[in-house]
């Protein structure tokens, strides 16, 4: 089945310890999300991709930064985690540009200790 | 700035009822609006799309409609099972910002 896949589904690092998570899609679709969802609240998107161009949200913080090294993958890297980035980290993507219908990952879950 | 609200946060319901789930957006300048469903500690399953110029769309037993004019949308679930407790989020797509704008969903629990 054509699907969202996102590794690892849990992810425990160290405060200030560099970590990436990794999303990848069969969909063959063009645009690709980021969003951190912490508990209760609703997700907030980091990023996408559209194609090769990077959208970066203007409230996004600089430890935050992506890669999307062809169609089929892209990857969060966290440059120095803190505590505060204890999240559910879901990956998505639509068929052409923000406005078509998302498809959701599984998530990861990220634990900083 | 867009902003989405679900009312309220949490809902129980007994098996068999049917039930309606709110939201409202304040900016009516939409293009779609998406219904999702989210199990704990999972993430996001859409459920449905309307786009702008429609009212309404329909997948099994359930049914959302869209009344862009008042800023609102519901989603109609029949017969509820408890297979069907989640939280349920919505979602707007708005052209201004080109992004989808969240409420913070409704958890639905179904009782036996």
């Amino acid at each position: 089945d054509a699907m969202v896949i996102q590794n690892p589904r849990y992810q425990v690092t160290q405060f200030g310890k560099p970590v990436t998570l990794s999303c990848s899609q069969t969909l063959n679709h063009n645009v690709m999300y980021w969003y951190q969802q912490k508990s209760s609240q609703a997700p907030k998107l980091l990023f996408h991709y559209y194609d090769k161009d990077f959208n970066n949200e203007a409230d996004t913080p600089d430890n935050f930064q992506s890669r999307r090294p062809n169609t089929s993958f892209c990857f969060l890297d966290i440059r120095s985690p803190g505590l505060g980035d204890a999240a559910m980290y879901l990956c998505a993507t639509s068929r052409e540009a923000p406005g078509y219908e998302q498809y959701f990952g599984p998530g990861t879950r990220l634990t900083v200790t | 700035k867009q902003e989405v609200t679900q009312i309220p946060a949490a809902l129980s319901v007994p098996e068999g009822e049917n039930l309606v789930l709110n939201c409202s957006f304040t900016d009516s300048a939409i293009y779609n609006l998406q219904w999702f469903r989210q199990d704990p500690g999972k993430g996001l399953t859409s459920l449905l799309l309307i786009q702008s110029s429609q009212r309404e769309q329909t997948s099994g037993r359930l049914n959302a409609s869209l009344d862009k004019s008042s800023g609102r949308s519901t989603l109609y679930i029949a017969a509820s099972q408890p297979g069907d407790s989640a939280t349920y989020l919505c979602a707007v797509f708005t052209g201004a910002n080109s992004k989808l704008t969240f409420g913070k969903g409704i958890t639905l629990s179904v009782r036996p």
